[in-house]
């Protein structure tokens, strides 16, 4: 079993729509976690991380973590065509070593 | 400023034959990581340098791959003899200490195709 799971999708929203994309982890130590945007051809680029339980917001974009859950979200409010990507879902336990899902393809369409 | 540099881009070579990968950080970074992308299994840690040691190499799938990282502004990984299960896209990512720890700087990454 991989450390951190998601479901690889794709996932299609229409534009304009909430996307959600979760992520759970099974390392009850990871205390910290990412999220990662990854357009097909290039590399991962951090959008998003969270540290404390609850909701933390940036602009469009929405994490949320359950630690009693091992859960992790990231929600994407008024979706739009650019957000088309893979979304990367990481953890780490507060060393150096970051553990990434296999990622959700998301598609906005048109 | 430069972000992560690799090279080669991409590199088609056939099974049996050494592979070299470079990675320059950005500079003033003093983390560096190897890790490998596949569709079957994501985005994997092979090994990460601090300062230039290896801190982990325990991702490196097996003997044929190594790594050095003979400075602060460059790092190599070796793949001798080279299978076609090593086909993938390899990125080095970099960071500075200090910081959040999960805010990697990737390079564009070298796809290898090993036939």
């Amino acid at each position: 079993q991989k450390e951190v799971e998601q479901n690889s999708g794709p996932l299609s929203v229409p534009e304009g729509a909430i996307a959600s994309l979760n992520c759970t982890y099974s390392d009850r130590g990871s205390q910290s976690f990412f999220w990662y945007r990854q357009y097909s051809g290039k590399s991962p680029e951090l959008i998003m991380f969270i540290y404390s339980n609850g909701d933390k917001e940036d602009g469009r974009f929405t994490a949320q973590l359950n630690k009693a859950s091992q859960y992790v979200s990231l929600l994407i409010r008024d979706s739009q065509p650019s957000d088309s990507a893979t979304y990367l879902c990481a953890a780490t336990g507060g060393g150096n070593k970051l553990t990434f899902g296999t990622g959700t393809q998301l598609k906005v369409e048109l | 400023d430069a972000g992560v540099i690799q090279s080669p881009r991409h590199e088609v070579t056939e099974m049996g034959q050494e592979v070299t990968l470079r990675c320059k950080p950005i500079s003033g970074h003093d983390y560096l990581f190897w890790y490998r992308q596949t569709m079957m299994r994501g985005l994997e840690l092979l090994i990460y340098f601090n300062n230039n040691v290896p801190i982990d190499d325990s991702g490196m799938p097996e003997d044929r791959f190594s790594a050095k990282m003979p400075n602060a502004s460059f790092s190599t990984l070796k793949i001798q003899p080279s299978e076609p299960r090593d086909s993938a896209v390899y990125f080095c990512a970099s960071r500075l200490s200090g910081v959040n720890t999960g805010e990697l700087f990737f390079g564009e990454g070298s796809r290898l195709t090993v036939l």
